[in-house]
């Protein structure tokens, strides 16, 4: 199946900074992508959809101005924690589509970053 | 988006068939059903795909009645290795969003020696 990348897959960063995480589509172009985060022994919860050239949507309850996201090219997310706080330590997790498929389009997501906020 | 309802968890043995039911009464004429395997601290890993009937890779097969208000991940002879979170995604593949899927609670499946 695609690839999707991201990283740093963890970071450690002092209360108060901000930390940018990046997810790529390795072999395939992405128009949109997808930010979730999980808690521990949650579910994936969607955080905003990202789409190139465009401002993202974000989902009720996210702060737009917290959770920076920028999709410059068709393989390239950003999301950038702005200001962080412990309660932000948490696993976040991008996903692209893929038009390839044969029976389908189909979602894959990167292997997730680890954010642990002092 | 249609909503999920699968079993909280499950116990089987090696080299046994284990069957994951999720139940999506209210699926829409364009939904496809998606199912996916994650392990602590990884991301989702795709697991199989289908719109109706029976769908079959290698390394499962997914069953889906004709009214596809429910499907059945079928593992065939597990293992210790298949220890993981199983969720049940359903949306329309083909639309601009898609993607933006809401994730139930999975079904935690735990293989015992």
């Amino acid at each position: 199946g695609a690839v999707v990348s991201q990283h740093p897959s963890w970071v450690i960063c002092k209360s108060g900074t901000s930390v940018k995480i990046e997810c790529r589509s390795l072999d395939f172009q992405a128009t949109t992508m997808f930010w979730y985060r999980q808690f521990p022994k949650q579910s994936l919860m969607l955080m905003a959809t990202s789409n190139e050239g465009s401002k993202a949507t974000y989902e009720q309850g996210v702060e737009k101005d917290k959770f920076l996201i920028n999709h410059a090219s068709l393989t390239l997310s950003t999301l950038t924690v702005t200001s962080a706080h412990p309660e932000d330590s948490s696993f976040y997790i991008c996903s692209a589509r893929d038009l390839r498929g044969q029976g389908g389009p189909e979602q894959f997501f990167g292997p997730g970053t680890r954010l642990t906020v002092l | 988006l249609a909503k999920t309802t699968q079993p909280i968890s499950m116990d089987s043995y090696e080299g046994q068939e284990v069957n994951i039911t999720c139940s999506h009464n209210n699926i829409a004429t364009n939904d496809y059903i998606t199912w996916y395997q994650q392990f602590p601290s990884q991301g989702p890993r795709f697991i199989i795909q289908g719109y109706k009937t029976k769908v079959t890779n290698e390394v499962a097969s997914l069953f889906i009645p004709a009214d596809r208000k429910s499907s059945t991940l079928s593992l065939p002879r597990v293992s210790l290795s298949d220890t993981a979170v199983y969720y049940c995604l359903v949306g329309d593949l083909f639309r601009a969003n898609a993607g933006k899927s809401t994730f139930g609670d999975g079904t935690t499946l735990t293989v015992k020696p």
